[in-house]
């Protein structure tokens, strides 16, 4: 199984700024995977983290929002962009093992004042 | 997209009581997880099960693909169960890698 780091475990910012969320596997991996899920919620699908190419928003998604990168096969960011109050939530990041099974990390708890 | 529901929402046992957990999907799959998320928040796969059955100590899960449902068995319950269940599924219109999560069923365990 892959180990996920992800970091800042939490954080507080203020509306209108940025945070950028890092995930780090430990070994590489062909599928990476950025989650959104809301207090009390469900997981929502944010994007696929594509290595060396844009990554694929789901639909209610898009790049200026959610700018992500993933320069090579074990690591990868997502940023969220201009912070209102409705983007708390925690932040996921996954990826996809050799044997299909997705792995997560332990999550990035943003409050936004 | 492809519909996840899962049933029960909540379900509140004693410890020692087995229990399982249904998952019904709308269209055919190529890609089924059922995940355990700890009150803590992090998330645990437990099983990858497309079709067929498989067990890991007082779990199992058995995928019934042609009738689009999956069930996750807990035997023996202990208060280390307690959390939120998720199913997850991929269709076979996308690659399969991309998961639509159930609404989870929480589960609770008491002494």
């Amino acid at each position: 199984s892959a180990v996920i780091s992800q970091k800042p475990s939490r954080d507080i910012c203020q509306r209108g700024t940025s945070l950028t969320i890092q995930c780090q596997v430990d070994s590489q991996v062909t599928m990476m995977f950025w989650y959104r899920q809301q207090p009390g919620q469900s997981l929502t699908l944010i994007a696929t983290a594509n290595q060396g190419s844009e990554a694929t928003y789901e639909s209610g998604f898009v790049i200026d929002k959610f700018p992500i990168s993933r320069p090579n096969l074990t690591f990868s960011t997502l940023t969220v962009s201009n912070l209102s109050p409705e983007d708390s939530s925690i932040y996921l990041c996954s990826a996809q093992g050799a044997d299909e099974k997705l792995f997560f990390g332990s999550g990035t708890q943003l409050s936004v004042l | 997209g492809i519909q996840v529901e899962q049933s029960p929402p909540d379900l509140i046992l004693q410890e020692g009581a087995n229990s399982t957990l249904r998952c019904n999907f709308s269209d055919s799959v190529n890609n089924l997880q059922w995940f355990h998320q700890n009150p803590w928040g992090q998330l645990i796969n437990l099983f990858y099960i497309p079709s067929g059955t498989k067990q890991n100590g007082r779990l199992s899960a058995t995928t019934v693909a042609t009738e689009r449902y999956s069930l996750l068995y807990i035997s023996s319950s202990q208060t280390t169960d307690s959390g939120v269940y998720f199913c997850a599924v991929g269709g076979r219109e996308t690659s399969g890698s991309r998961l639509t999560f159930g609404e989870g069923t929480q589960l609770t365990v008491n002494p």
